[in-house]
């Protein structure tokens, strides 16, 4: 089955730092990725949808500036938390997306928690 | 403007008992709905999912109810299990290929299965 896994799993990082977390698709080829930030009531929020060879399409609220991703390859991603700062904390989710499907493979996400 | 809506917020059943979840949603464009289950500490893992050339969707013991017309889709979980207790989430998105089309998710709705 389809498998995506995030890494660190948790991080702490002091204001106005920055940290890189990592996505790896796992058995299938991941066309796309999308990152999410679920707060701590739970809702989701679209940061970004990289599809690769094509350019990085970010949503309102949400600049490459602080959220720089890569997408090198079918499966790898990763994206830097720039100058990290409280409202920043939440889980960010890294989903992956099989070439000609809708369907997003989550992974258990990075929590990033910001002293 | 919250594009998907879920209710209720929580939900309490008994062992054995059906769980029913609602969802509704604004866009006339979305045509593809997943259900995604999380667990604390983990990130969301599709449970079952619908296309809107379908009004019922069923896997075992989940089961989506969908109606087009009205834009309500339900999901149904019989004879529920304690280890069931999970927050779940509707979502939605558009298109038909895998290289665009965001998901839209609800704000979901935390179930718990008492034995």
């Amino acid at each position: 089955g389809a498998l995506v896994y995030q890494y660190p799993r948790r991080t702490i990082c002091k204001s106005g730092t920055s940290m890189r977390m990592e996505c790896q698709a796992v058995g299938f080829q991941a066309t796309s990725v999308a990152w999410y930030r679920q707060s701590p009531q739970k809702t989701f929020e679209l940061i970004a949808l990289s599809t690769v060879n094509s350019a990085i399409k970010y949503e309102q609220n949400f600049t490459q500036e602080k959220f720089p991703i890569s997408h090198p390859n079918l499966s790898f991603s990763s994206m830097t938390v720039l100058n990290a700062y409280l409202e920043d904390r939440g889980l960010y989710l890294c989903g992956a997306r099989m070439t000609s499907q809708n369907t997003l493979y989550f992974g258990a996400g990075t929590r990033l928690s910001v002293l | 403007q919250q594009q998907v809506r879920q209710s209720p917020q929580s939900l309490t059943v008994w062992e054995g008992e059906t769980a029913i979840l609602n969802c509704s949603y604004e866009d006339s464009t979305f045509n593809y709905f997943p259900w995604y289950q999380q667990f604390p500490g983990e990130g969301p893992a599709l449970l079952i999912s619908i296309r809107s050339v379908s009004d019922k969707k069923e896997d075992g013991r989940f089961t989506i109810f969908f109606n087009k017309r009205e834009k309500k889709l339900s999901l149904h979980i019989t004879d529920s299990q304690p280890g069931d207790s999970a927050t779940y989430f509707c979502a939605a998105s558009e298109g038909t290929g895998g290289l665009s089309g965001k998901l839209t998710f609800g704000e979901g709705t935390q179930v718990t299965v008492i034995s």
